[in-house]
């Protein structure tokens, strides 16, 4: 079946170190996304792209980056972890359109990616 | 922009006992609207979504939901809980226009689900 894998699923590191959370889709989905989940806060979009060679930042973009050099991987950087970004990590991805135009359209969700920034 | 407000951030019930977990929005143009749920230390699988069409949407595991223009809400319902539905229900929406391809959410409700 196809599916979306985030690694690594837990990760302890330490302030200041650069830290990558890889996603892997096998649907050959256009769009794909990086949440983050925090108590209180719900989720919230920190980056997406729409395509190979396309990233856009989301509403808490500060101190992460992605690059989409293929379909299938959509990696998140965290340039110089901060304890701030101690949080939940989750990954999606889907087709197109998520209204009636296509129906069924929807958006898939990895299992999450736990941070601890000590 | 839109926004999402899911009034309760906690719901505890008895088992077999019914629940409604609600959900407005805001939003200047036409919106889409979705129900996830979390199942503890998993990722966020659909329940329902509302494009258009009848108001009253049937989803998965006997949850249905109502999309009101009027009042802005989309509220989840159960007549009968099970020990299984305790999870974080997230409400979503994404708009009609250039946005559509992408989801905002609101802060979840935790239903707990009592023997």
């Amino acid at each position: 079946d196809a599916e979306i894998t985030q690694s690594p699923r837990h990760k302890i590191t330490e302030t200041g170190r650069q830290v990558t959370l890889a996603c892997h889709q096998t649907w050959n989905h256009n769009n794909m996304f990086w949440y983050r989940q925090d108590l209180g806060h719900g989720l919230r979009l920190i980056h997406y792209s729409y395509g190979v060679q396309d990233t856009n930042k989301g509403e808490v973009s500060d101190g992460y980056s992605v690059s989409r050099s293929n379909t299938e991987d959509l990696p998140l950087t965290l340039e110089s972890a901060a304890s701030s970004q101690t949080s939940v990590y989750f990954c999606a991805s889907s087709s197109g359109r998520l209204d009636g135009r296509s129906s069924g359209n929807t958006i898939y969700f990895g299992e999450g990616s736990w941070l601890t920034v000590v | 922009a839109q926004s999402v407000t899911q009034l309760d951030s906690q719901v505890p019930v008895f088992e077999e006992a019914p629940v409604e977990l609600r959900c407005n929005y805001s939003s200047s143009v036409s919106v889409y609207l979705f129900w996830y749920v979390q199942y503890p230390n998993q990722g966020l699988q659909l329940l329902l979504k509302y494009l258009s069409g009848s108001t009253l949407v049937k989803g998965i595991n006997g949850f249905e939901a109502e999309f009101n223009k009027s009042q802005t809400s989309f509220h989840l319902r159960k007549p009968s809980v099970h020990i299984s539905d305790t999870a974080e229900y997230f409400c979503a929406v994404s708009d009609s226009g250039g946005s559509n391809y992408k989801l905002t959410f609101g802060k979840g409700t935790l239903l707990t689900v009592n023997p």
